[in-house]
């Protein structure tokens, strides 16, 4: 089977720093993508991991541990519009599958 | 900005009519995707392509059918709609088969069945 989990609901502080997990088991990888979307809207790309560490782009970076299945998204200085589902997903094989997505809320 | 279309954004139909889910693309990608999305909850791979004349099951069992005739244009097909079908339903594609090229998705067309 395949399994992509994640936190079902986080909330932080406008300013915070938050750290959104994904762990997955999955018959095969190829790399690993986050994914913002606000309600009612399309996912937008936000990152790419298929080797270990971390890349960064701007207040959004991303870790990658593949030999634990693991993976965060670190938003640093949250501002209101962040409030969003963020979504995991690996690229299995040959097919591109989700987590069950976390719902971020940020408060002032 | 991606250019991927889905049409329409919004249908509500009764029980038992046949409908089609436009979606196109016009970044010439290889890959195309449809989801399955409840509100607030995940998306669920039910169908994907790697090109034209192909077409492969996602996870999610649908009773749904897709085509791909050409390259920007993958459209999914309700032969009798029923309640348990009404969701909303994303389209996305990708440059190629490659596996760190992002996906874009369509705006969604939301599904109603009554």
């Amino acid at each position: 089977g395949q399994n992509i989990d994640q936190p079902t609901e986080m909330t932080a502080t406008e300013g915070a720093i938050v750290q959104i997990n994904c762990t997955y088991q999955t018959s095969g990888f190829n790399g690993l993508f986050w994914y913002q979307q606000h309600a009612g809207e399309a996912p937008t790309f936000l990152s790419y991991n298929v080797l270990d560490g971390l890349e960064e782009k701007g207040r959004f970076s991303s870790f990658l541990s593949r030999s634990k299945g693991y993976s965060y998204l670190l938003l640093k200085e949250l501002q209101m519009k962040d409030s969003a589902s963020y979504l995991c997903a690996v690229y299995n094989t040959d097919k591109l599958i989700f987590g069950t997505g976390t719902r971020l809320q940020v408060f002032p | 900005e991606a250019d991927i279309y889905q049409t329409p954004r919004y249908l509500v139909i009764g029980t038992g009519k046949k409908i089609t889910l436009e979606c196109s693309q016009t970044m010439g990608h290889d890959k195309m995707y449809w989801y399955q999305q409840d509100p607030g909850m995940e998306l669920h791979l039910i169908h994907y392509s790697y090109g034209v004349n192909s077409t492969e099951k996602g996870d999610l069992s649908s009773e749904s059918t897709v085509s791909r005739i050409r390259t920007e244009h993958f459209p999914l097909t309700l032969e009798s709609a029923r309640p348990s079908h009404t969701s909303q339903y994303l389209c996305a594609s990708s440059e190629s088969a490659q596996p760190n090229t992002e996906a874009f998705f369509g705006q969604g067309t939301r599904l109603t069945v009554v």
